[in-house]
């Protein structure tokens, strides 16, 4: 299956420092990349939608300029927390597919982010 | 009301056992649905998608009520490698919404 990776795999930082997650596709090109968001024991949580070469689209209820997104190549978004809290603590995950793939959205490992 | 409701479980079976289990979900014009299992800390990956006439995989077995809204899973023989987290997810317009999770824990 198509492989996406993220990085870092895990962060710790201190309560008003900025982190940056990426999310790279690795055998094929994404256009549209998604984020969500996972606290323990509850679902993923679409964040916004990540479009190449234009604006984010955002769900109801997410700050965007707080989450700030850029997907600047067809093989890279990043995720920008800004000003971390540690409510903002979560495990933060990106899925895509490729292009002749419908059916199936395949996921990055996950960033685990811990705002102290 | 979620768009994706489970039964968060947790299921505690012995091996060899069969366990099974829903999932209802709330939009009436959802396109597809799948079942996805996520391990503890790990990213989900998918189980089967999950077709109106329903559908077998192994020992998995995957079933569509659409008047109902609800899909449900069954697992037969259970490993001990199949617990996981069992999620519902949902797909209109490509975007998916997931359910919380069914925790599934098989014992020797």
């Amino acid at each position: 299956g198509a492989v996406v990776s993220q990085h870092p795999s895990w962060v710790i930082c201190k309560s008003g420092t900025s982190v940056k997650i990426e999310c790279r596709s690795l055998d094929f090109q994404a256009t549209t990349m998604f984020w969500y968001r996972q606290f323990p024991k509850q679902s993923l949580m679409l964040m916004a939608t990540s479009n190449e070469g234009s604006k984010a689209t955002y769900e109801q209820g997410v700050e965007k300029d707080k989450f700030l997104i850029n997907h600047a190549s067809l093989t890279l978004s990043t995720l920008t927390v800004t000003s971390a809290h540690p409510e903002d603590s979560s495990f933060y995950i990106c899925s895509t597919r490729p292009a002749s793939v419908y059916n199936e959205q395949f996921f990055g490992p996950g960033t685990r982010l811990t705002v102290l | 009301r979620k768009e994706v409701e489970q039964d968060p479980g947790p299921f505690n079976v012995p091996e060899g056992a069969t366990v099974a289990f829903n999932c209802t979900y709330s939009n009436s014009a959802s396109q597809s649905f799948f079942w996805y299992r996520q391990d503890c800390r790990k990213e989900p990956k998918l189980l089967m998608s999950v077709y109106s006439s329903g559908n077998e995989d192994g020992r998995f077995t995957a079933q569509l009520n659409r008047a109902s809204q609800y899909i449900s899973l069954l697992i037969r023989d259970s490993k001990l490698s199949d617990s996981a987290t069992y999620l519902c997810v949902v797909n209109d317009d490509y975007k998916l919404s997931f359910g919380a999770g069914t925790t599934v824990t098989v014992r020797a």
